[in-house]
């Protein structure tokens, strides 16, 4: 079956540009992740959602970044007012369950390369 | 906060055993170890999950000491394509809340 999916593969924008990033989880998992990864870097967790409900966002950097997940299933990531600090890989994951300890598995998708000039 | 300690990298041949070792001396009573891979240009994948004593499955062993403060993920056999960056992380609860934090792994390079 189809994996996690996210577009655009590549974005490269001009700093103060607002920016959004999809990400399309596996059919029917429950809960989707939002993470960021520097080049050399393991994925830094940003926020995740159980279905449409947002449960932790305190690992967003700072309020020009916001998530949204309005119908438990697609979620759209948007930066706006982008910096050159936020050039990184973003990439989305998602788990069948909701994640409890000894319980999840995610599946992350191909990424999306941000590029703020 | 359950931070984990890894080895930067590891060289390794083909065939052989490879045992990459993991110190998470803060670990808390409800946190699972889990371990990740992760290819060039794409996503983190993963490999095995466990919370005590010793798990086994088509790809890796996982064995936890009862202290729980460190993990060993053994691969049997490595081959060419296990080249790749593998993550050990402790949780997901942190502050009641859900945190899966990746650290910056151990390069496992293995040679023909």
């Amino acid at each position: 079956g189809a994996g996690v999916s996210q577009s655009p593969r590549y974005k490269v924008t001009k700093r103060g540009q607002d920016v959004a990033l999809r990400c399309d989880p596996i059919s029917g998992h429950v809960s989707l992740y939002w993470y960021r990864q520097a080049l050399g870097q393991g994925p830094e967790f940003l926020t995740y959602f159980n279905y449409e409900a947002q449960q932790d966002k305190s690992g967003l950097p700072n309020d020009r970044f916001s998530a949204e997940r309005p119908e438990g299933s697609i979620s759209t990531l948007t930066i706006q007012r982008t910096e050159q600090r936020d050039s990184a890989m973003y990439r989305c994951a998602s788990s069948l369950v909701p994640a409890s300890p000894g319980e999840e598995t995610q599946y992350f998708g191909p990424g999306t390369r941000l590029l703020v000039l | 906060l359950a931070k984990t300690t890894q080895p930067i990298s590891m060289d390794s041949y083909e065939g052989q055993e490879v045992n990459i070792t993991c110190s998470h001396n803060n670990i808390a009573t409800n946190d699972y170890i889990t371990w990740y891979q992760q290819f060039p240009s794409q996503g983190p994948r993963f490999i095995i999950q466990g919370y005590k004593t010793k798990v086994t499955n088509e790809v890796a062993s996982l064995f936890i000491p009862a202290d729980r403060k460190s993990s060993t993920l053994s691969l049997p056999r490595v081959s060419l394509s296990d080249t790749a960056v593998y993550y050990c992380l402790v949780g997901p609860w942190m502050d009641s809340s859900y945190k899966l934090i990746f650290g910056s792994g151990t390069r496992l390079l293995v040679r023909p």
